[in-house]
């Protein structure tokens, strides 16, 4: 099993372009997540999904959309990045919906730059 | 939002014992306790959870107060590659998980 892949690694990205952050789980994960993660910060949740066409908004979720056609993949998109979006980029999958009873494995992450 | 408080920082000396406090006062009784850690450059990695009962894996010991307000993470011997930032996260009924901002473990040699 590859576990949680995201891709690519590092971006940079101008102000006002968009671009699609890859997460694809090989486990039949039913629920996935994004996250966040600032300078000397925790993660902070961006969008998430208990299964294939269902999505949910978390705390960040402004200037990001997700979809979810399938249960392995879960891409997040940013419509038109902002300097403010510059950060590394989490995606996480698990078996069970919270209260979580079952780990939740996370991707490398994605370290976005918007210049 | 269901809330944590951890130490900022703690040291440890290599081949020591570590034990990791946190706080969870609010915690509702179907709250799972889960901890992860990162390592430098990398996503969060599972260490442990637990509801009640102490709990043993090969990472670590995860010890849970009787009243379930605290607990604590136990790494029975560091080694250098465990330092790193460990969050302490209770999973509730229909919520997804909130990281704070962890400890940040050092390891001397």
């Amino acid at each position: 099993n590859a576990g949680v892949t995201q891709t690519p690694k590092f971006q940079v990205l101008k102000t006002g372009q968009s671009m699609t952050l890859q997460c694809a789980q090989d486990m039949n994960h039913e629920y996935m997540s994004w996250y966040r993660q600032d300078p000397g910060m925790g993660l902070r949740l961006i969008h998430y999904s208990v299964g294939a066409g269902i999505t949910d908004q978390g705390e960040v979720p402004n200037g990001y959309n997700v979809s979810r056609s399938t249960t392995e993949d879960f891409p997040l998109r940013l419509l038109s990045a902002a300097p403010s979006q510059t950060s590394v980029y989490f995606c996480a999958s698990s078996y069970g919906r919270p209260p979580m009873n079952t780990e939740a494995f996370f991707g490398q992450g994605t370290r976005l730059t918007v210049v | 939002d269901a809330k944590t408080t951890q130490p900022n920082s703690m040291e440890s000396n290599e081949e020591e014992p570590v034990h990791l406090p946190c706080n969870h006062s609010t915690i509702s009784g179907t709250d799972y306790i889960h901890w992860y850690r990162q390592l430098p450059s990398q996503g969060p990695e599972y260490v442990i959870h637990g509801l009640t009962s102490n709990v043993n894996n090969r990472m670590a010991s995860l010890a849970i107060a009787e009243d379930r307000k605290s607990s604590t993470l136990i790494l029975h011997r560091a080694t250098l590659r465990d330092a790193a930032v460990y969050y302490c996260i209770l999973s509730p009924y229909g919520q997804n998980f909130v990281f704070g901002p962890g400890t940040r473990l050092s390891v001397l040699p």
